[in-house]
């Protein structure tokens, strides 16, 4: 069974904080994902990385890829209240020329103001 | 540009009635996903399509569960007969192949409650 952990589970913090999401699994994906969801609406996606030691950064949050593409992490800087909401990595489990999109645990970020 | 459509957006139903979800993908997108979001399980993968033919069906929980895709902008994922614990959001999303990934568009889901 293909399966991503995401920890922590629920996260509440002061605006301004700083904070780390994981992403592990025990299989190697040829990609790998990350969504926010905020309440009443679909995931949408914020970064997508390829290959394994990959880092990057979308303003205040900074996406890594692991060296063996078996888990990620997702930073984010200075937390604002609009940071609010479930991230989700997403795995691709796909045969070649499909994507297969298998989602974590997710992860339910609170940012007090 | 419309983005996925999702139809109906809520439901209430009886247990062992017939739900038919409704889905119109992003026009040009080859692939299409439908997935099942709840608080206990997350967000499941269910079945996917890819050119219109199902690809992976083995998220699928059982035989209560169908679903199809007659052509390029349609798909229906049908549950017959309904039971309590098929209560939750079900979200339909497409992509259009990019090489090494393909980014996903999610509708807006349809919150099912069967009672």
């Amino acid at each position: 069974t293909q399966l991503l952990e995401q920890s922590p589970q629920f996260l509440s913090i002061q605006e301004g904080e700083n904070l780390t999401v994981y992403c592990n699994s025990s299989s190697v994906f040829s990609s790998l994902q990350w969504y926010r969801q905020e309440p009443g609406e679909g995931p949408v996606l914020l970064v997508t990385v390829v290959t394994g030691g990959e880092v990057k950064k979308l303003k205040r949050l900074t996406f890594q890829f692991g060296d063996a593409r078996k888990d990620s992490s997702l930073h984010i800087t200075a937390a604002q209240t609009g940071d609010t909401g479930l991230y989700l990595c997403a795995g691709d489990f796909g045969l070649v020329g499909t994507y297969k999109y298998i989602f974590g645990t997710g992860t339910r970020l609170k940012v007090l103001a | 540009d419309a983005g996925v459509i999702q139809s109906p957006r809520h439901e209430v139903t009886e247990m062992g009635q017939e739900v038919t979800l409704r889905c119109k993908p992003i026009s040009g997108h080859n692939s299409l996903f439908w997935y099942r979001q709840t608080m206990m399980r997350g967000l499941e993968l269910l079945i996917y399509f890819n050119n219109n033919v199902p690809i992976d069906d083995s998220g699928m929980p059982e035989d209560r569960f169908s679903a199809k895709m007659p052509n390029a902008s349609f798909s229906t994922l049908k549950i017959q007969p309904s039971e309590p614990r098929d209560s939750a959001v079900y979200f339909c999303a497409s992509s259009r192949d990019r090489g090494y990934t393909g980014e996903l568009f999610f509708g807006e889901g349809s919150r099912l409650t069967v009672l």
